[in-house]
């Protein structure tokens, strides 16, 4: 059973197109996360959800616009994509915030490549 | 806002030798310490944690220690393998229990990645 599992594992389109990656849990977690890791392999968040609801959404473009349906799926659309965005893409969850010092799960990632 | 530096970047040992990863961070209100493993292809995934209550934590191979005055945390892995080749990240946050949750502003070091020579 995979945890923390994201489509698809790879992702190669041209810029200026608009692409998606889907994230679901199902360890039961109440908060979800996007991170973008480059080429560098730095680690950087980009957006947090608790039950269904934004709570961090760090400087990121707003042409990415992560969308929560349930507290088990957290999706990921970028519009227009440029070379930059090129990167590998991790979703991760945690138990609810007040659980405090519970670990990150992260799924195995979305290598994009932009075109 | 918090800044991780991590050292080294590249960690090149032979197999049953101890490894060492220092990290520093900026914001001394970083309370919560962890460290996450990451292998090829994968995601990182949590190996060992600390809080700035305790000033060392062992899980057998593997310990943490905190020195909370001189800001810096470091991971010790002892009698390495080749299996504990990959990427290590060590990660700060100030824990705010009603806002972002504890991992929402955890901040990442940059990586070091370690090779264990058989």
């Amino acid at each position: 059973d995979t945890a923390v599992s994201q489509t698809p594992k790879y992702l190669v389109t041209q810029m200026g197109n608009d692409k998606s990656i889907k994230c679901e849990q199902n360890l039961g977690h109440d908060t979800m996360y996007w991170y973008k890791q480059d080429s560098k392999k730095f680690l950087k968040i980009m957006f947090s959800y608790n039950n269904k609801e934004l709570i961090i959404n760090e400087t990121v473009p707003n042409r990415f616009s992560p969308k929560s349906p349930d507290k088990a799926h957290l999706n990921l659309h970028i519009n227009s994509l440029e070379l930059g965005d090129s990167a590998v893409y991790f979703c991760a969850s945690s138990p609810g915030p007040t659980l405090l010092g519970s670990p990150l799960h992260f799924g195995n990632g979305t290598r994009l490549t932009v075109t | 806002g918090e800044n991780v530096e991590q050292h080294p970047s590249t960690l090149s040992v032979q197999e049953g030798d101890s490894a060492v990863i220092k990290c520093t961070y900026s914001d001394s209100a970083s309370n919560y310490f962890p460290w996450y493993k990451q292998e090829l292809g994968k995601g990182p995934q949590l190996i060992i944690d600390i809080r700035s209550n305790v000033g060392e934590k062992k899980d057998q191979r593997i310990a943490v220690t905190l020195n909370k005055t001189a800001k810096h945390f470091s991971l010790h892995i002892t009698e390495t393998q080749p299996e504990d080749s990959a990427v290590y990240f060590c990660a700060a946050s100030r824990e705010r229990a009603n806002y972002g949750g504890s991992q929402g502003n955890l901040i990442f070091g940059k990586g070091t990645k370690l090779s264990v020579k058989p």
